[in-house]
């Protein structure tokens, strides 16, 4: 079976900095990576993926992620954080390039101070 | 594109009764959606996977008598919780994947269930 984890209920960071939001997984076989992020009393938004190729992947919002096999991680990155960004963010793995349902990670806060 | 809704956004209901939410793909033909359920402050767990005109698939320990999906159309799937109790007060979500080449979800709003 398949598992995320995300070490962190939450993180802070100032305006203008960069941020990572930490995320490992566990599976048998190939993993295809998503994260969401969510907003209070909303679903979930889509940020981007890693299904194949170059480990780094662009999504939206100016959010990027590495894929590192070797560590089984899948960071969420952004070079200088917005007040706007502070919301939850899950960490998700599918073993079916997302045809099955997703195992999510339990969620990061992030946090941007002004 | 690829919106995805839900209906009603927030419910209160009796305990003993049933209440049926409504997942709708809004632009797109969903040949699978998923339903999700949210505890506070935790993550989303998966309760059933459900294919245009198939039962659906219920994850280990998900009640099927307790919570009915009905994917009768690749628009619409139905969730209802019959004979509701204080413990099935949580935050629903469903999620819909168009074609066999899409890898992507798209979550609707969520349902807030309350039951008294």
């Amino acid at each position: 079976a398949q598992s995320v984890a995300q070490p962190e209920d939450q993180v802070n960071v100032a305006e203008g900095n960069p941020l990572t939001v930490k995320c490992t997984y566990s599976v048998s076989g190939n993993p295809y990576l998503f994260w969401y992020v969510q907003y209070p009393n909303r679903g979930l938004q889509f940020l981007l993926k890693y299904i194949t190729g170059d480990n780094l992947v662009k999504g939206s919002y100016g959010f990027e992620a590495e894929f590192n096999k070797s560590q089984t991680s899948f960071h969420l990155k952004k070079p200088s954080a917005l007040v706007s960004d502070s919301a939850l963010y899950f960490c998700a793995v599918s073993l079916f390039r997302g045809a099955d349902g997703l195992t999510f990670g339990k969620g990061t806060h992030l946090i941007i101070q002004p | 594109g690829a919106v995805v809704s839900q209906h009603p956004s927030r419910v209160i209901c009796k305990s003993g009764t049933s209440v049926k939410i409504e997942c709708r793909s809004l632009d797109f033909q969903a040949t699978t959606m998923f339903w999700y359920r949210q505890f506070p402050k935790q993550s989303l767990m998966l309760m059933a996977t459900s294919n245009e005109g198939s039962k659906a698939t219920y994850e280990q320990g998900v009640e099927k008598d307790k919570f009915l999906i009905n994917h009768a159309s690749l628009t619409l799937s139905t969730l209802t919780v019959t004979s509701a109790h204080p413990e099935d007060s949580s935050f629903y979500i469903c999620s819909a994947r168009g074609s066999s080449y899409s890898y992507e979800q798209y979550f609707g709003p969520g349902t807030r269930l309350t039951v008294t």
